[in-house]
């Protein structure tokens, strides 16, 4: 597509469920992040995927956060057991290469609010 | 965690006026980037600069570099509403070998309000 596009755009989920964010990058970009930005602050590097391999997962937060991407492009990013901690806005990025001097196309993220 | 601080936290200008903003950071870095975002959602980006580089422009946009120093600056020019956003300086710091992938530390920006 045109632009990297994430669903839902907002997510309001009750403290303890499961949750599914999807993203869906730019055609061709072998490259894809999520950060989560905080209220505030800026973004904060979750994960980081060479085409179907997570080459970088140090910003996890911890083992209920787990993120896939099967076939090399859409990729989904899912939180067990959320927490009201846990309420942030995630972004998905991509890139062309992956190595080297890379510019993000940021998605316009999904907002997670958990009550 | 964040890597930089941005100075100042918001700035107020009058249109036509021009706008500077400010990073530092605290580790080595093999580029530094600025990206710009409005109502808290997808950021875009605005320019990269890498180390070996002290100055770089693009149309109404100016980044200086100072590794001695770990900062850098963000000047918009003849400012516009339009400009009005929040504004982030990003380091890539590569990994261990030196190799940069795209992940990118943060600052916690700068909102700019330019007022018509």
């Amino acid at each position: 597509g045109a632009g990297v596009s994430q669903t839902p755009s907002n997510k309001v989920t009750e403290k303890g469920k499961y949750v599914e964010l999807r993203c869906d990058p730019i055609s061709g970009h072998t490259a894809l992040y999520w950060y989560r930005q905080s209220l505030g602050q800026g973004p904060e590097f979750l994960i980081y995927f060479q085409g179907t391999g997570a080459a970088d997962d140090s910003g996890l937060p911890n083992d209920r956060f787990f993120a896939v991407r099967p076939e090399g492009s859409v990729s989904t990013l899912k939180i067990q057991r959320t927490e009201r901690g846990d309420s942030a806005v995630y972004l998905c990025a991509s890139s062309l290469m992956g190595v080297g001097a890379n510019v993000l196309t940021f998605g316009a993220g999904s907002r997670l609010t958990v009550l | 965690s964040q890597q930089g601080e941005e100075d100042p936290q918001a700035l107020s200008i009058q249109e036509g006026e021009n706008a500077t903003m400010n990073c530092s950071y605290k580790t080595s870095i093999n580029n530094l980037q600025w990206y710009r975002q409005n109502s808290g959602r997808g950021l875009v980006h605005l320019i990269l600069i890498r180390s070996n580089e002290r100055e770089k422009h693009s149309g109404r946009l100016r980044v200086t570099l100072d590794t001695s120093k770990k900062s850098s600056s963000l000047l918009i020019t003849a400012s516009r509403a339009a400009d009005t956003a929040s504004y982030f300086c990003a380091t890539d710091g590569g990994n261990a070998g030196g190799t940069s992938y795209g992940k990118l530390t943060f600052g916690q920006g700068t909102i700019l309000t330019v007022h018509p």
